[in-house]
């Protein structure tokens, strides 16, 4: 089966501009969450969703968004670009629902975007 | 609030050694959930094991093993017989069973296994 799946791998944009990262689940799973990780640091959570809905979000600013289509691909989208949003932007799957707070996430490759 | 402290940076090791990766947490749920991930060069995040809370057996899978202690908060990554394909670097994380589910990331540990 295939794995956790993202778009674009790499990315380069300028200050000021938009960006759209996508995401695709693991057949079956319902939940999608977002990360970013900075060059070395941990992945920081942005925002979860299941079933379309949002479940969580995770400190950052209003310029970050996203969304949850009916085949559970998920978008992140981050207007007004800053050069500190440059970094490794992590998708991960999970069952979701019932599954509960020990619902395993199982992470993509990434987008790293790089911010000029 | 909730903390995870992985106060390796960096280990380098040569091959066939042994290793431990140190992971402390905080958290003030009684139900939990514990994690690690390795994150090779390519960039994605493989699972490794979840933990609950309530379950304190360690486990062995492998080369690998994992010491978890409610005691210490502490929970530890063993990799025995050490192989150059280790090299990576190491999370450790926590999910609370209250708030968002989100889980909260250790800054890492980066293991390096010398030929």
């Amino acid at each position: 089966d295939a794995g956790v799946t993202q778009s674009p791998t790499h990315l380069i944009k300028t200050r000021g501009q938009h960006v759209t990262l996508r995401c695709s689940p693991i057949s079956g799973h319902k939940s999608v969450s977002w990360y970013q990780q900075v060059l070395g640091q941990g992945p920081q959570f942005i925002f979860q969703y299941y079933e379309k809905e949002e479940r969580g979000r995770g400190n950052f600013p209003d310029r970050f968004s996203a969304r949850q289509f009916p085949n559970y691909s998920s978008e992140l989208n981050v207007n007004a670009l800053l050069l500190g949003d440059s970094a490794l932007y992590l998708c991960a799957s999970s069952l979701g629902g019932l599954a509960g707070p020990g619902d395993t996430q199982y992470f993509g490759p990434g987008t790293r975007l790089t911010v000029l | 609030a909730q903390k995870v402290t992985q106060a390796q940076t960096e280990i380098s090791v040569v091959e066939k050694e042994d290793v431990t990766l140190d992971c402390v947490y905080e958290t003030r749920d009684t139900t939990y959930y514990l994690f690690w991930y390795k994150q090779p060069p390519s960039g994605e995040l493989v699972f490794l094991i979840r933990r609950n809370s309530f379950d304190e057996q360690n486990e062995i899978s492998g080369r690998y093993s994992w010491n978890f202690q409610k005691s210490t908060s502490s929970f530890n990554f063993t990799i025995t017989a050490s192989q150059v394909v280790d090299s990576a670097v190491y999370f450790c994380a926590l999910r609370a069973s209250s708030g968002t589910y989100k889980y909260i990331f250790g800054t890492g540990t980066r293991l390096k296994v010398l030929a």
